[in-house]
């Protein structure tokens, strides 16, 4: 079993569409969660984290975390076509311990 | 005014070479890290570092090596390059403390022919 599981799609939706992205895990002393997003030929870029289990809000994005059932998710409301990317899922141990990151969900969104 | 940047974008070089690949942050922070993106986009840690102590290598064959003058700078060298070794290489760093997002630098594209 992989440490750190996610579906690679890809994934279409249609604009305005409220996505749902997950990852799920298996290292319970995952305490640093983070999701990225990645452009073609780009770095990957920080969209949400979150520390410990719980929720957090910011725009049109909503992470979630569930440290009881060891599964994350990452939703966008109102999905745009510039939402469309490589979204990756990352989680850590502690604050240095490298990131472990899930193999991403490929995203289009259809104008 | 760049957070994490690396030099060259990108790099491409005949089997055999030696090739370094810099990377810098000007965030202050304490760890960073080399990782290797193949091409089904999967990102895998390479090396660590926290105030310029490797912490970590995962395995990776000692062609390559870390070297960090100071902790802004994080430099990775390859020795006697191979087909397998073209990839994406992603230098990142984290602060370690508080808040500790990792971000990332915009990658070298590395092709060995």
């Amino acid at each position: 079993q992989k440490e750190v599981e996610q579906d690679p799609g890809p994934l279409s939706v249609p604009e305005g569409a409220i996505v749902s992205l997950n990852c799920t895990y298996s290292n319970s002393a995952f305490q640093y969660f983070m999701w990225y997003r990645q452009y073609s030929r780009k770095g990957p870029e920080l969209l949400m984290y979150t520390y410990s289990s719980g929720n957090k809000e910011d725009g049109r994005f909503t992470a979630q975390v569930d440290k009881s059932s060891k599964y994350i998710s990452l939703f966008i409301r109102d999905s745009q076509p510039s939402d469309s990317a490589t979204y990756l899922c990352a989680m850590s141990v502690t604050g240095n311990t490298p990131l472990v990151f899930g193999k991403g969900t490929r995203l289009s969104v259809i104008a | 005014d760049t957070a994490v940047s690396q030099t060259p974008k990108y790099l491409v070089t005949q089997m055999g070479n030696d090739k370094s690949i810099k990377c810098e942050q000007n965030l202050g922070h304490d760890t960073m890290y080399w990782y290797k993106q193949d091409s089904k986009k999967f990102l895998k840690i390479m090396f660590s570092y926290n105030n310029k102590e490797l912490i970590i290598n995962e395995t990776v064959p000692n062609r390559f090596s870390p070297k960090s003058p100071d902790k802004a700078h994080l430099n990775l060298h390859i020795n006697s390059l191979e087909l397998g070794d073209s990839a994406v290489y992603f230098c990142a760093s984290r602060t370690g403390t508080g808040r500790t997002e990792a971000f990332f630098g915009q990658g070298t594209r590395l092709t060995v022919v």
